[in-house]
């Protein structure tokens, strides 16, 4: 299996421009998992899906941030307008219930 | 919400040392996890525990849930060791859960 695939691996944007980000997870796995990273704040949950359903989404920062799972082999998180504070590596993970997380290569985001 | 400490924030050993980090948490779990983080950025989960003790190569494990305590040990260190460990347990302590995440140990081992 290729692992979690996310893309792109690098985004530089303007400020108020649309970002999205797209993972695949595993296959199999049932479990999709939003992180993301700074320096400040470290790793951070920001949502997370089961069986491609929103189970929890306490840690979407606001409204600017949405994520969606069409189905099991897709999902984006999308920021809309994107801003400086929203810079960082957003990572993705999937997992098998009560299994081991299996984290992407994360996509460093980049806001002018 | 769990929440998570990790110690040392930072730890430089010498080739061949005996390594220990540690982490706490503050909510029951049903297992917790130890991650470790390369300076390319990438990460691999190390280890899931829920009891007891795990060892693969020179890496160990244990968790003592009564005192809600686990540690991580590398035997025999080498440079390659090099990373950033981080301890990370289910969010709100249930077992299918998003990760909360300790601030990680930069690990730094010279020849």
């Amino acid at each position: 299996d290729a692992g979690v695939i996310q893309s792109p691996r690098h985004e530089v944007t303007e400020m108020g421009q649309e970002v999205t980000l797209r993972c695949k997870p595993i296959s199999g796995h049932d479990y999709l998992f939003w992180y993301r990273q700074t320096m400040m704040r470290g790793l951070e949950l920001l949502i997370y899906f089961n069986n491609n359903v929103p189970i929890d989404d306490s840690g979407m920062p606001e409204d600017r941030f949405s994520a969606k799972m069409p189905n099991a082999s897709f999902s984006t998180l999308k920021i809309q307008p994107s801003e400086p504070r929203d810079s960082a590596v957003y990572f993705c993970a999937s997992s098998r219930v009560v299994e081991t997380q299996y984290f992407g290569p994360g996509t460093r985001l980049l806001v002018l | 919400k769990n929440e998570v400490e990790q110690s040392p924030q930072n730890l430089t050993a010498q080739e061949g040392e005996f390594i220990t980090i540690n982490c706490s948490y503050s909510v029951g779990i049903s297992a917790l996890h130890w991650l470790q983080q390369h300076p390319g950025g990438g990460i691999v989960s190390l280890f899931m525990l829920s009891s007891g003790k795990k060892k693969h190569g020179r890496l160990i494990a244990t968790i003592n849930i009564q005192e809600k305590h686990s540690s991580l040990h590398i035997t025999a260190s080498h440079p390659r060791d090099s990373a950033v460990y981080i301890c990370a347990v289910p969010y709100s302590g249930g077992g299918a859960d998003g990760l909360t995440f300790g601030k990680g140990t930069h690990l730094i081992i010279q020849p």
